[in-house]
């Protein structure tokens, strides 16, 4: 069974520009959630999809946005890049949404804003 | 609010030596636990969680860890390192009812030949 899969895994782009990143979970699996990893910050939550809706929240700007297909891939995108938004984007899938749940991790997405 | 703390942003030790990589957590309420490895380059791994039941948990990679709700503590254990556990560990914490994980600043780990 294929893990999950983040594309791109690389990602230049610069000040006031937006990005859309994408996450394909494991098949079957249907909570989708994404982190944003930094040196300074750590591993923050971004948001959860299940069921194409978005379930929960963490505490980052509007700029940050995302969504879910029927097929459970997500997107997410930051429009207005800033330098600070430069990170790791880790995308991680689960099959239910339970707090006990395992969650599975892509590679991430490496975003840097020049 | 639940929050994590680990104690040690790095740690070194010989290969063949105890591992143990320390976490600390704040819950309100019943906290399920987690420990997640990381290798250069690559996401997360899960190595072991604690729901509810036994304290002690057995993960993968020959590691472990004792939830002791007194001390408020999680740390993770292995009686001898091997150089492939050289990576970074992150501690975290998930409640009902929020569907998301809390995680520690992260541990990275040297094992030293």
């Amino acid at each position: 069974k294929a893990g999950v899969t983040q594309t791109p895994r690389y990602l230049i782009k610069t000040r006031g520009q937006q990005v859309t990143l994408s996450c394909s979970p494991i098949s079957g699996h249907r909570s989708v959630s994404w982190y944003q990893q930094t040196p300074g910050q750590g591993l923050q939550f971004l948001f959860e999809y299940f069921s194409e809706t978005q379930r929960n929240k963490g505490n980052f700007p509007g700029r940050f946005s995302g969504r879910q297909f029927s097929n459970s891939r997500s997107e997410m995108n930051v429009s207005t890049l800033e330098l600070g938004d430069s990170a790791l984007y880790l995308c991680a899938s689960s099959l239910e949404r339970q707090p006990s749940e395992k969650l599975f991790f892509g590679s991430g997405t490496q975003l840097s804003v020049l | 609010a639940q929050s994590v703390t680990q104690l040690g942003s790095h740690v070194s030790v010989s290969e063949g030596a105890l591992v143990l990589l320390r976490c600390n957590y704040s819950s309100s309420v019943p906290p399920y636990l987690f420990w997640y490895v990381q290798y250069p380059n690559q996401g997360l791994q899960l190595l072991l969680k604690y729901t509810t039941g036994a304290t002690l948990v057995k993960g993968i990679n020959g590691f472990e860890a004792e939830f002791k709700k007194s001390e408020t503590s999680f740390h993770l254990t292995k009686p001898s390192a091997h150089m492939s556990d050289a990576a970074e560990y992150f501690c975290a914490v998930s409640v009902q009812g929020a569907q998301k994980l809390v995680f520690g600043q992260g541990t990275r780990l040297t094992i030293n030949p």
